[in-house]
């Protein structure tokens, strides 16, 4: 079984400030770990995935995610927002041979 | 490629009608997934194929509900009769594998059923 859970609904941040967006995650195996974003009236876009290698993951346009087995967590961080982050961040977790569960979402607000 | 291709881009229908959602994967993928999105219940799996053979439509929300894919490059998610609780947005998505590959979406479908 494998379940992720996204800690925060919406968070908002300043551009030019730090964005981090949590997710923990549970799985009976080694899991993969994603994060798509969502941008209004737009499909899902992989942000960045982790697959037991390193386990610090830079993804597209400046965010990175760092998974950390003790904690199961793969919380997704960007030094320094900018307004075209404003979106929506899904965590997704994919374990053995099972397809990927999503968590329920972050809105990020980026404001001026 | 230009992607995952999904038709129409929105749907309004009245309840009862049948409503036909159609997704194109991306060429030489072989898995294709359903999911539904809601405020209320986020990203929902559907269905999913792996050469076009149904593996898991265990999240299809009742019979009211049927999906195929016929071939490689085109799938089908019929909705008879339709009813109010399934508008939403219908998202396709087709990957090289149905375990920890990379997801590509379309645009979704926003079905909305008065």
């Amino acid at each position: 079984a494998q379940s992720v859970t996204q800690l925060d609904s919406h968070v908002s941040v300043s551009e030019g400030t730090p964005v981090l967006l949590r997710c923990n995650y549970s799985s009976s195996y080694s899991p993969s770990l994603f994060w798509y974003v969502q941008h209004p009236n737009k499909g899902l876009q992989l942000l960045l995935k982790y697959t037991s290698a390193a386990t610090l993951v830079k993804g597209i346009n400046g965010f990175e995610a760092e998974f950390k087995k003790s904690e199961t967590s793969f919380h997704l961080t960007k030094p320094s927002a900018h307004m075209s982050d404003a979106a929506e961040y899904f965590c997704v977790v994919s374990a053995g041979y099972s397809t990927l569960t999503f968590g329920k979402g972050t809105m990020l607000l980026v404001s001026p | 490629d230009a992607g995952v291709i999904q038709s129409p881009r929105h749907e309004v229908t009245e309840m009862g009608q049948e409503v036909t959602l159609r997704c194109k994967p991306i060429s030489g993928h072989n898995s294709l997934f359903w999911y539904r999105q809601t405020m209320m219940r986020g990203l929902e799996l559907l269905i999913y194929f792996n050469n076009n053979v149904p593996i898991d439509d265990s999240g299809m929300p009742e019979d009211r509900f049927s999906a195929k894919m016929p071939n490689a490059s085109f799938s089908t998610l019929k909705i008879q009769p339709s009813e109010p609780r399934d508008s939403a947005v219908y998202f396709c998505a087709s990957s090289f594998s149905s375990g920890n590959e990379k997801l590509f979406f379309g645009s979704g479908t926003q079905l909305s059923v008065l």
